[in-house]
């Protein structure tokens, strides 16, 4: 069964460094997304992502966030400068994009540590 | 604003006993709706979902779950859970105004005693 992967599944890194987390979706998927979960928080929505664009993204996404389709296959986020609280388990996921009921699946997450 | 509560952050339950975990949804219309599982270390794993049809829905590892409309719920249940369903339960929702982005619950902690 198709599956969405991520690399690294564990990222250390200082503060005010960039970091770039690797994510390669389903690959007949058409809409990609980045969610974040703060150690014991709930899960959030970070941006979408559809067509080459950026189609929706929250108030966490600042302009030290970026998202890119670099080829046909992977999905990065981009940390420009990693601040403490951007330590967090980094969740890519990828729908299919035939209708608003098909299913966003998930990787196993990027678990990024700010030192 | 939509938003997603899950009441209990914690519950633990004897093995073989059943289980229900609860979800209460804030939103004008009917969402869409998950349930997603997260293992200790490991990745978010849809157990099922509700769109539209019939209210109980039927999911992976033998839970089920009951869209209740007028309670605004979508509580998940197991009648008898295994020692490697401890994990945490998350519920979501998917509505138009959120542009199809998950709005996720807190999560509940589900822990087994042997």
């Amino acid at each position: 069964e198709p599956e969405v992967t991520q690399t690294p599944s564990h990222q250390v890194t200082q503060m005010g460094q960039e970091v770039i987390l690797r994510c390669v979706p389903i690959s007949n998927h058409l809409y990609f997304y980045w969610y974040r979960q703060i150690l014991g928080q709930k899960v959030e929505f970070l941006v979408s992502f559809y067509n080459n664009e950026i189609s929706e993204k929250s108030e966490i996404f600042d302009d030290q966030f970026s998202v890119e389709r670099p080829d046909g296959s992977n999905f990065t986020l981009k940390i420009r400068s990693t601040k403490l609280e951007d330590s967090a388990m980094y969740f890519c996921a990828s729908r299919r994009g035939t209708g608003n009921t098909d299913t966003q699946y998930f990787g196993p997450g990027t678990r990024l540590t700010v030192l | 604003a939509q938003s997603v509560t899950q009441p209990d952050i914690h519950i633990t339950v004897s093995e073989g006993a059943s289980l229900e975990l609860r979800c209460n949804y804030s939103y004008g219309a009917t969402p869409y709706l998950f349930w997603y599982v997260q293992s200790p270390g490991q990745g978010l794993q849809l157990l099922l979902k509700y769109f539209s049809g019939d209210t109980l829905v039927q999911g992976i590892k033998g839970f089920e779950a009951e869209f209740k409309r007028s309670q605004s719920s979508f509580n998940l249940r197991k009648p008898s859970v295994h020692w490697s369903d401890a994990a945490e339960y998350f519920c979501a929702v998917v509505t138009m105004d959120s542009n199809y982005q998950l709005i996720w619950g807190a999560g509940t902690k589900l822990i087994i005693k042997p």
